[in-house]
């Protein structure tokens, strides 16, 4: 099984402030990485796909990139609707697995 | 859009199908996902199901214990959830991938408790 960890755990900041978010993947997934938000009581929401696509209707402050096992998701100036729960997710190997999450709050 | 339903109480060892309706897609031309959350934690992914039903993948964490299907002419995928443990309590969702997961439904909660 692939174990994607990200890093950090939390990330404290500031509306407009820089966010950059890591996910290590044990072994290589290529570009097969997905990033996802999920605000409380919500689904998540699928913000990039194949490490560095952004989904339909996502923002241009979101970006990715990377490949093969280390991966970052951008944003390049937080909005408050940005404070939330980022997942990464691979989808190279069987079981698909998720990163255990990296919360983005007010600082 | 995904609906799922089919949650709700149930004792440890007993059993739950899960029910996942999709519309506003051609959902026969879809594999589907179910994930689960538990309160509290992260996303963890449970099983995956081929457009036509052909192949199926499964957690390890719930192999033998769980089976997917799908009805294509209902739109609807199910999980049908055995020998249920402490440890399944969680919202189940359901999920269509398309590079990455872009549909998800908001989820039913299956609490296993006594």
């Amino acid at each position: 099984e692939i174990v994607l960890t990200q890093s950090p755990a939390t990330l404290s900041l500031s509306p407009g402030d820089r966010a950059t978010l890591s996910c290590r993947a044990s072994q290589s997934v290529s570009f097969y990485l997905a990033w996802y938000q999920q605000r409380p009581g919500q689904a998540p929401r699928l913000l990039i796909y194949d490490a560095s696509n952004r989904a339909t209707g996502i923002p241009a402050r979101f970006s990715g990139s990377g490949s093969g096992t280390d991966f970052t998701l951008t944003i390049s100036s937080l909005e408050p609707a940005d404070f939330a729960v980022y997942y990464c997710q691979q989808r190279s190997n069987w079981p698909q697995t998720f990163g255990q999450g990296t919360r983005v709050d007010f600082k | 859009q995904l609906v799922e339903s089919g949650g709700g109480v149930v004792q440890p060892g007993g059993s739950l199908r899960l029910s996942c309706t999709a519309s506003g897609f051609s959902f026969r031309n879809y594999g589907m996902h179910w994930v689960r959350q538990a309160p509290g934690k992260g996303l963890e992914w449970v099983a995956f199901i081929q457009y036509d039903g052909a192949i199926k993948y499964y957690a390890d964490s719930v192999k033998g214990r769980f089976s997917i299907s799908r009805d294509n002419s209902q739109n609807t995928v199910y999980l049908q959830m055995n020998s249920l443990r402490g440890e399944d309590t969680a919202v189940y969702s359901c999920a269509r991938p398309s590079g990455g997961y872009d549909v998800w439904g908001k989820g039913t909660a299956v609490t296993v408790s006594s």
